[in-house]
């Protein structure tokens, strides 16, 4: 089956600090990504899609100019929160769609903690 | 490296009847199970979920069976309705690791 990346695992930073993340499509080209943010209660919030080579959707109530999204190629698309807060710690979860499926694969995540 | 796997891509069932969705894992290490229900164009929500001390988690018409022994849970839907044909996602943890399964889509037919 289709395996999806995530770059680093975990990580803990500075408030003020970016961070970046990185989602991988391992063996095939998502032309669609898609970045989840997980909060309590285990309910996860669709924060944008981005689509290879366009600029990402966002949806409403997340900052753009705080979670910057980049999809530069078919197997890559990259998260960075910029200015960390304690409250983004959390843990943020990328899936792919490649080209001509429906189907969509998560990554294992990546568990945030701003100190 | 698959550690949560979901074999049945796709499921159709008569509206009423029991639907079965199955989902395997390798991690002994896992001891936290929940099911996500995705409609298109939205992103997934949660379900139900289970502790690995359990072996059955009922809440409604959603009952999540798991056989540690296996390694494997299930999400039963009973009755079921055309409102819930979805992509059904189980995911599983393990030290705030979270895996999730590839997805199976639910089609139940009126």
């Amino acid at each position: 089956g289709a395996v999806v990346s995530q770059h680093p695992s975990r990580v803990i930073c500075k408030s003020g600090t970016s961070v970046k993340i990185e989602c991988r499509s391992l063996d095939f080209q998502a032309t669609t990504m898609f970045w989840y943010r997980q909060f309590p209660k285990q309910s996860l919030m669709l924060m944008a899609t981005s689509n290879e080579g366009s600029k990402a959707t966002y949806e409403q109530g997340v900052e753009k100019d705080k979670f910057l999204i980049n999809h530069a190629s078919l197997t890559l698309s990259t998260l960075t929160v910029t200015s960390a807060h304690p409250e983004d710690s959390s843990f943020y979860i990328c899936s792919a769609r490649g080209t001509g499926s429906g189907e969509q694969y998560f990554g294992p995540g990546t568990r945030l903690t701003v100190t | 490296d698959q550690q949560v796997k979901q074999n049945s891509p796709s499921l159709s069932v008569q509206e009423g009847r029991i639907s079965i969705l199955n989902c395997d894992y390798t991690n002994s290490m896992f001891d936290y199970f929940l099911w996500y229900k995705k409609y298109p164009a939205e992103g997934p929500t949660f379900l139900i979920s289970i502790s690995s001390i359990k072996d059955k988690n009922e809440d409604g018409r959603f009952t999540v069976f798991l056989n540690k022994s296996a390694k494997h849970l299930s999400l039963h839907i009973v009755p079921s309705q055309p409102g819930d044909s979805a992509v059904y996602f189980c995911a599983a943890t393990a030290n705030n690791d979270m895996r999730f399964g590839a997805g199976t889509r639910l089609t139940v037919k009126p």
